[in-house]
């Protein structure tokens, strides 16, 4: 299998642009998460779905970020418009129920 | 909510065994976990160990739980160079969402 996939590695964007990131499960599993890691807060649960329907969205920091999970093999976590803080690497990660939670290699996210 | 706490830092010598803590605060947490982050690399599951058990033992890697004092550790046994990276605690509870404690940075020295 080859794990959970994210696109792209990296991003470099100005203040104001819309940034998609985007995540691709591995395949099977019904649960997938969006994880947020800085220095100053680590790592931040920002959203799952389960069978594609988002379940706690608790920790979306505010209405600019948005998740969408279109099917079973794909999701994307938006921000727009994006500020300087939103600089962060963004994980995904995905399981089935119960079990160990398995990342992507995430995407660090730089907006100047 | 959850309150998972670890050390931030460990240095060992190559070689000798490496004991990384971790509390936790939620006696309902069903699994917990140890992950290991490489620099620029994503999260990678190490192990991990049901909250029926007391230990769990994969080659070099031993997790001890204590659930009484709601403490895990992980110890690594013979020590190398390899295994220097940011290793973090995680629990899950009632909901299905982890909850992570803050790293602890591992370094092993020649």
């Amino acid at each position: 299998d080859a794990g959970v996939i994210q696109s792209p590695r990296h991003e470099v964007t100005e203040m104001g642009q819309e940034v998609t990131l985007r995540c691709k499960p591995i395949s099977g599993h019904d649960y997938l998460f969006w994880y947020r890691q800085t220095m100053m807060r680590g790592l931040e649960l920002l959203i799952y779905f389960n069978n594609n329907v988002p379940i706690d969205d608790s920790g979306m920091p505010e209405d600019r970020f948005s998740a969408k999970m279109p099917n079973a093999s794909f999701s994307t976590l938006k921000i727009q418009p994006s500020e300087p803080r939103d600089s962060a690497v963004y994980f995904c990660a995905s399981s089935l129920y119960q079990g160990p939670l398995h990342f992507g290699n995430g995407t660090r996210l730089t907006v100047t | 909510g959850e309150d998972v706490e670890q050390s931030l830092f460990l240095s060992v010598r190559e070689g000798d065994s490496s004991v990384i803590n971790c509390t936790y605060t939620d006696s309902s947490s069903t699994y917990l976990y140890w992950y290991k982050q490489e620099p620029g690399a994503g999260l990678q599951l190490l192990t991990y160990i049901f909250s029926n058990m007391d230990m769990k033992q994969d080659q070099r890697l031993t997790v001890l739980l204590n659930k009484k004092d709601k403490h895990l550790s992980l110890r690594i046994a013979d020590t190398q160079t390899g295994d220097s990276a940011i290793y973090f605690c995680a629990v899950s509870g009632s909901a299905r969402q982890l909850t992570f404690g803050s790293g602890t940075q591992l370094t092993v020295l020649p």
